[in-house]
């Protein structure tokens, strides 16, 4: 079965910390997305994965895939309120199939 | 502002019922892809089109269906609506129909079945 899951599915955090946000997915595949949504808003795409130790880095986040352990990070440094939304990671396995996680609220306190 | 817009934002109806959901990609973009987000089942893919073509084809139930037109819009109908199709819809568009390509999403159109 065709899994994808997430931890934390809720976090709060202080700003100006570190913390790191799981994705782990059942059966290999190595194209991942992440995406952000702010509260009651649209979807906005983030990074594009598509390779074992594939990395991408915007502002303040890093996302990774590590294909092997069926893995990928979303790591925010030096948090900011401003980052506060849900992510969320799908994964994609090739024959339209693709499944997103449940998401990760994200909340900072100023 | 993504450049894709969707229309209605807003749209409530009943059981039974039939409405179609409007969807106008970024000038230029040949792809659109549909999603659904709900309490229940969270964000699904439903369907990709690719310049008026069905390229991929997700969790699409048999009373949905959609369709791109020549001038790249794409519509999403929806069919014999049931309480479970209460949810927001996206599209998406993308400049090609490569894995690797920014999907650019509209606003949404929020549909409650009563």
């Amino acid at each position: 079965e065709l899994k994808v899951e997430q931890n934390p599915l809720f976090l709060s955090m202080q700003e100006g910390k570190n913390y790191t946000i799981y994705c782990n997915y059942s059966t290999t595949s190595d194209r991942l997305y992440w995406y952000r949504q702010d509260p009651g808003k649209s979807l906005e795409s983030l990074f594009v994965l598509l390779s074992n130790g594939a990395v991408k880095q915007e502002g303040r986040l890093m996302a990774s895939l590590d294909t092997k352990a069926r893995l990928s990070t979303l790591h925010i440094t030096a948090a900011v309120h401003d980052l506060s939304a849900t992510y969320f990671c799908a994964v994609d396995w090739g024959d339209d199939k693709i499944i997103f996680g449940k998401g990760t609220r994200l909340h900072i306190l100023p | 502002d993504s450049g894709v817009t969707q229309t209605p934002k807003h749209l409530i109806t009943a059981t039974g019922q039939r409405v179609t959901l409007r969807c106008s990609p970024r000038s230029g973009d040949l792809s659109v892809y549909w999603y659904q987000q709900s309490l229940d089942q969270g964000l699904q893919f439903l369907i990709q089109y690719y310049n008026g073509e069905e390229r991929a084809k997700g969790n699409i139930l048999e009373r949905f269906s959609a369709q791109q037109f020549p001038d790249l819009h794409s519509e999403l109908n929806l069919s014999s609506l049931e309480l479970g199709d209460s949810a927001l819809y996206f599209c998406a568009s993308s400049a090609e129909t490569g894995v690797a390509d920014t999907q650019y999403f509209g606003p949404g159109t929020r549909l409650t079945v009563l």
